[in-house]
């Protein structure tokens, strides 16, 4: 089945440093991945719209300078988290749509991001 | 922004009970779909539904979709252990680009 690798599983970082994050889809192309932040015991909220060779599309009150999305292949997109502050430590997830058949998505394991 | 409401919040069953759950979502989708997360961990996608469908069913699970009542609920039959997590339901949308919009979740916990 479809899977989407993201890496690293649990980052700490100081603050006012970047973080990158990666999602990759590991055995299909994704021309879209997603990009979800979770706080503890909360819902996923969608943080943006990850399109192959175009600008991210971002959910309103998500700082686009803040949360840079870069998705510069079929397979590869990635997020980071500039300037980092203790405000923006929490659980981001990656996701994409699947090719094989319906329209569920795969998400990845998941980092859990945590500035100090 | 969210979309779904999810009730409840928390359930508590006995292991071999069934668990229910329930999602309400404001907008037209194209599909619903339910999740489960394990604490700390990705989501696992369970089930999709289309919106020109109303139940579906996968091993334990049966899902129901009302369009007119912009519901959908989740039925676990015969409940074990294991199925402890946490179950969001999600609504595929279409607004000019496909997108997942999450509901609050139910924290189920199953006793064995």
């Amino acid at each position: 089945g479809a899977v989407v690798s993201q890496h690293p599983s649990w980052v700490i970082c100081k603050s006012g440093t970047s973080v990158k994050i990666e999602c990759r889809s590991l055995d299909f192309q994704a021309t879209t991945m997603f990009w979800y932040r979770q706080f503890p015991k909360q819902s996923l909220m969608l943080m943006a719209t990850s399109n192959e060779g175009s600008k991210a599309t971002y959910e309103q009150g998500v700082e686009k300078d803040k949360f840079l999305i870069n998705h510069a292949s079929l397979t590869l997109s990635t997020l980071t988290v500039t300037s980092a502050h203790p405000e923006d430590s929490s659980f981001y997830i990656c996701s994409a749509r699947s090719t094989g058949g319906g329209y569920g998505y795969t998400f990845g394991s998941g980092t859990r991001l945590t500035v100090v | 922004s969210q979309q779904g409401e999810e009730d409840p919040q928390a359930l508590s069953i006995q292991e071999g009970e069934n668990a229910t759950m329930n999602c309400s979502y404001k907008t037209s989708i194209n599909n619903l779909q339910w999740y489960r997360q394990n604490s700390g961990r990705g989501l696992v996608h369970l089930i999709l539904i289309r919106s020109n469908e109303r139940e579906k069913h996968s091993g334990r699970l049966r899902v129901t979709l009302d369009t007119s009542k912009k519901s959908s609920s989740l039925l676990i039959t015969a409940s074990r252990a294991a199925d402890t997590a946490s179950y969001f339901c999600a609504t595929g949308l279409n607004t000019g680009g496909f997108k997942t919009i999450f509901g609050a979740g139910t924290r189920l916990f199953v006793k064995a």
